[in-house]
């Protein structure tokens, strides 16, 4: 079945140290997106691929990167993690053109502790 | 004001119950209305779209738009334990903007 992945599922990391999420999906779509989802709040959106073109929330802090080496690949990368980082971290994908312009497939999130 | 306003309930209904969730948006630039369904420790997923005022039906699900008001609404009929997830609401401008969600728990 064509779907997004995301690996790991469960990542700890220590307040300070960079932790890298990864994404990959074999729907071939040419746009990925990273969402942050605190405990009872909505999908925050930090950023987006649109094929090869990155393009950054302006509230998106400096210390969260991303990479998109390929089509089928994307990663985040957060520099310095803050406690106030702990959160699920969610990889989405759509084809705009198809459908509603913004129907997106979600992976089924990274949950993130910082200790 | 948050561009997407939702009830976060919990809301707990028995099983068969009609449920009836709801949001609030601000901006009347808003082009497409959807329901994300995401059960615990899942990403959301597509329960239905529409673009303009009115009813959208699929199955038991009904998903209603009044522009007028700004206000969405999706309605589960015959509501079954397997309905309990939470329910986001997503609307369109430039990117999907998500409201808070409603967590629905289903009672058998």
């Amino acid at each position: 079945d064509a779907m997004v992945i995301q690996n790991p599922r469960y990542q700890v990391t220590q307040f300070g140290k960079p932790v890298t999420l990864s994404c990959s999906q074999t729907l071939n779509h040419n746009v990925m997106y990273w969402y942050q989802q605190k405990s009872s709040q909505a999908p925050k959106l930090l950023f987006h691929y649109y094929d090869k073109d990155f393009n950054n929330e302006a509230d998106t802090p400096d210390n969260f990167q991303s990479r998109r080496p390929n089509t089928s690949f994307c990663f985040l990368d957060i520099r310095s993690p803050g406690l106030g980082d702990a959160a699920m971290y969610l990889c989405a994908t759509s084809r705009p053109g198809t459908g509603p312009s913004y129907e997106q497939y979600f992976g089924p999130g990274t949950r993130l502790t910082v200790t | 004001q948050k561009e997407v306003e939702q009830d976060p309930g919990p809301l707990s209904v028995p099983e068969g119950a009609i449920v009836s969730l709801n949001c609030t948006y601000s901006n009347s630039a808003f082009q497409y209305f959807m329901w994300y369904r995401q059960y615990s420790r899942k990403g959301p997923e597509l329960l239905m779209y529409t673009y303009s005022s009115g009813n959208k039906e699929d199955g038991r699900f009904t998903a209603q738009v009044d522009k007028s008001s700004k206000y969405i609404s999706l309605f589960i009929r015959d509501s079954q334990p397997s309905d309990s997830a939470t329910y986001l609401c997503a609307i369109t401008r430039d990117k999907l903007v998500f409201g808070a969600g409603t967590i629905l728990r289903v009672k058998s």
